[in-house]
């Protein structure tokens, strides 16, 4: 059972181009989590979804940022005209399960490098 | 004030010491406590889960949650080069996953 599969591993933009970020949960899982971190900085929230649906994006920037995770295919975080701001690793966390326990649960991948020059 | 405060470090110990790691939150309703170890350029991965104050043990590693003092800890006993790495505590209540920002651990031999 592969884990959880992130791609591509690094990502280099110029700004104003967009980035598009790929994750593909572990078989059998059906919630995807999307986290951002800064240098020095920890884990930050961006957004929760299941199949078709966004849960809770809380975490997103009000612009430029999106993500869907379709019926079929992986988990898409898009981010449209990047700044040099926008550089910072991405992971992707896939869980069976919802609810408080579902951290139990939650594997991550091992995220995309995003660099905009 | 910050939800989670962790030190970063880094944290330089010799083989063999017994590490502790402190993490300390403010908000009242995380009820979910974790620990996650996350080697370079790896995505985190979980060593510690619990859900009340106390210990849990699992192998060399102990977590420890006091949720009077809003404090929790983590204790590596006999520690080994291969522990060397970053630690992020991670707590849940009504809310996603908050980090803290991690400790970076060198276990030196």
């Amino acid at each position: 059972n592969a884990g959880v599969m992130q791609n591509p591993r690094h990502l280099v933009r110029r700004r104003g181009q967009e980035a598009r970020l790929r994750c593909s949960p572990m078989k059998g899982h059906s919630h995807v989590y999307w986290y951002r971190q800064l240098p020095e900085e920890g884990l930050k929230f961006m957004v929760y979804l299941q199949k078709e649906n966004i849960i809770d994006e809380s975490g997103m920037p009000k612009e430029r940022f999106s993500a869907e995770f379709p019926k079929e295919g992986p988990s898409i975080l898009r981010i449209q005209q990047v700044v040099r701001g926008d550089s910072a690793a991405y992971f992707c966390a896939s869980s069976p399960l919802a609810g408080p326990s579902t951290n139990e649960k939650l594997f991550f991948g091992s995220g995309t490098q995003l660099s905009v020059l | 004030q910050k939800e989670v405060e962790q030190d970063p470090g880094p944290l330089s110990v010799p083989e063999g010491a017994i590490v502790s790691l402190n993490c300390t939150y403010s908000n009242s309703a995380f009820q979910y406590f974790m620990w996650y170890r996350q080697y370079s350029r790896k995505g985190p991965e979980l060593l510690m889960y619990t859900y009340s104050s106390g210990n849990k043990e699992d192998g060399r590693f102990t977590a420890q949650v006091d949720k009077s003092s809003k404090y929790i800890s983590l204790f590596i006993r006999d520690s080994q080069p291969s522990d060397s790495a970053t630690y992020l505590c991670a707590m849940e209540g009504n809310t996603p996953l908050v980090f803290g920002k991690g400790t970076r651990l060198s276990v030196i031999a």
